[in-house]
């Protein structure tokens, strides 16, 4: 069966700080992968998303970035995190036509 | 573009009644998908249910129904017997069948109360 991991689950980080989460689905290949934010209060933004290895589409301009180094493996990154960075951060994988699969969640705050 | 709607912030229901939630969406495609997804304290987000445009009954997975309503673009979540463990935020999602986003709503909470 197919199973999503992301890490670390919280993560504190000062303002200036670098960033990255990582997310890795096990039991399928070539999979969509997601990244995407929920702020406090808010609905689920898409940042990035990609179709295959080294294949990005960003939604929002920001001074995130995403990486995808092998198949199934997908990145969050920033050189430099800013207060509204804070969030809690899913990644999904959708190996069909339909619905998404999220792990668990990383919840970044920023001081 | 898409666009999903959900204008109930929060809804409270008595454990056992059934409760409603409301959810419309903008799309100028033809074929696609819509979800309502779970996400409960743990936060780990679940699907609840899915339903295909092009499909005109109203989907069903055991105590959980939707009324789609395409002409209206309404895609409202129906809850019976509910139960405690069904607190959680409920989020409504689209996605078009030639794209690969989902695109979300921003939520309800739904709390059950005993």
């Amino acid at each position: 069966s197919q199973t999503i991991h992301q890490w670390p689950a919280t993560l504190v980080q000062p303002v200036g700080s670098p960033l990255s989460l990582e997310c890795t689905v096990e039991g399928t290949s070539n999979p969509n992968l997601y990244w995407y934010r929920q702020a406090a209060g808010r609905g689920l933004q898409l940042l990035f998303y990609s179709v295959g290895i080294g294949q990005i589409s960003s939604e929002v301009p920001q001074n995130l970035s995403a990486s995808r180094p092998q198949d199934r493996q997908f990145i969050l990154s920033s050189k430099k995190l800013l207060l509204s960075d804070s969030g809690f951060y899913l990644c999904a994988w959708r190996g069909g036509p339909r619905e998404l699969f999220f792990g668990e969640g990383s919840r970044l705050t920023v001081l | 573009a898409q666009t999903v709607t959900q204008s109930q912030p929060e809804m409270s229901v008595q454990e056992a009644e059934t409760v409603t939630l409301s959810c419309t969406y903008d799309t100028s495609e033809n074929n696609y998908y819509l979800f309502w997804y779970k996400q409960p304290p743990s936060r780990q987000m679940i699907l609840v249910i899915r339903q295909e445009a092009y499909k005109q009954q109203n989907a069903t997975e055991n105590r959980f129904s939707v009324n789609f309503q395409k002409a209206a673009k309404s895609f409202s979540l129906k809850i019976s017997d509910s139960q405690l463990g069904d607190t959680a935020m409920y989020f409504c999602a689209s996605r078009s069948y030639n794209t690969d986003k989902l695109i979300f709503g921003t939520g309800t909470r739904l709390q059950v109360f005993p």
